[in-house]
């Protein structure tokens, strides 16, 4: 167990809808990260957010957006959903903004119909 | 070209053999990461190295900076040691600390 937790573990949901994806890093761990693993194109960084403030931008859609609160937990909200959005989601957590071991969540698997 | 390759992309071993899986890669790192990504699809941080060499347990993972080459070793495998192990990056030149992620390597270890 990473200490990453994630919710929901799987999500099946419709084209065109919106979902939110939530993270709750390791006690003490100041950065997030979200990643895409899809089977057409592998593993993905997505965004990082280090203590609230957003830190880099990968490879994030525009109908994506992210954000990390008070108490560091993060969400992933993916709206206007197409079938190619289905992946699993990862989280992963670090203890500073760069350069050391990230430990990731269990991921959530969404599939779009 | 992707910015890190792995080889090979699938391994199939017997119990017992030793086992080397590559990964190269074509950027400035702070450093390398092996992951393991069991079939449940969870994903367990391995090693994480800069330079040298590191040791747990069967496990073994060298990086030659230089070459920006790097290498997981498992000695004596086991068939609990199929997964897919997954070569990452972090970038030098990018802001925070997001992984590049290789390909990665489907491994089977047959009893």
């Amino acid at each position: 167990d990473s200490g990453v937790t994630q919710t929901p573990k799987h999500l099946i949901t419709a084209t065109g809808q919106r979902v939110t994806l939530r993270c709750s890093p390791r006690s003490g761990d100041l950065s997030v990260y979200w990643y895409q693993q899809s089977l057409d194109q592998g593993l993905q960084f997505l965004i990082q957010y280090y203590n609230g403030e957003e830190r880099a931008k990968g490879n994030i859609l525009e109908r994506f957006s992210a954000q990390q609160f008070p108490d560091l937990h993060s969400e992933l909200n993916l709206s206007s959903l197409e079938l190619g959005d289905s992946a699993l989601y990862f989280c992963a957590s670090s203890s500073s903004g760069g350069g050391l071991e990230q430990y990731f969540g269990p991921g959530t698997r969404l599939t779009v119909t | 070209k992707n910015e890190v390759e792995q080889s090979p992309q699938n391994l199939t071993a017997q119990e017992g053999e030793f086992i080397t899986i590559n990964c190269s890669y074509s950027v400035g790192i702070s450093a390398l990461h092996w992951l393991q990504q069991h079939p449940g699809g969870g994903i367990v941080s391995l090693f994480m190295l800069s330079s040298g060499k590191k040791k747990h347990g069967r496990l073994i993972a060298t990086i030659n900076i230089q070459e920006k080459h790097s290498s997981l070793h498992i000695t004596a495998s086991h068939p609990r040691d199929s997964a897919v192990y997954i070569c990452a990056v972090s970038p030098r030149e990018t802001s925070g600390s997001r992984l590049t992620f290789g390909e990665g390597t489907q491994l089977t270890v047959n009893p």
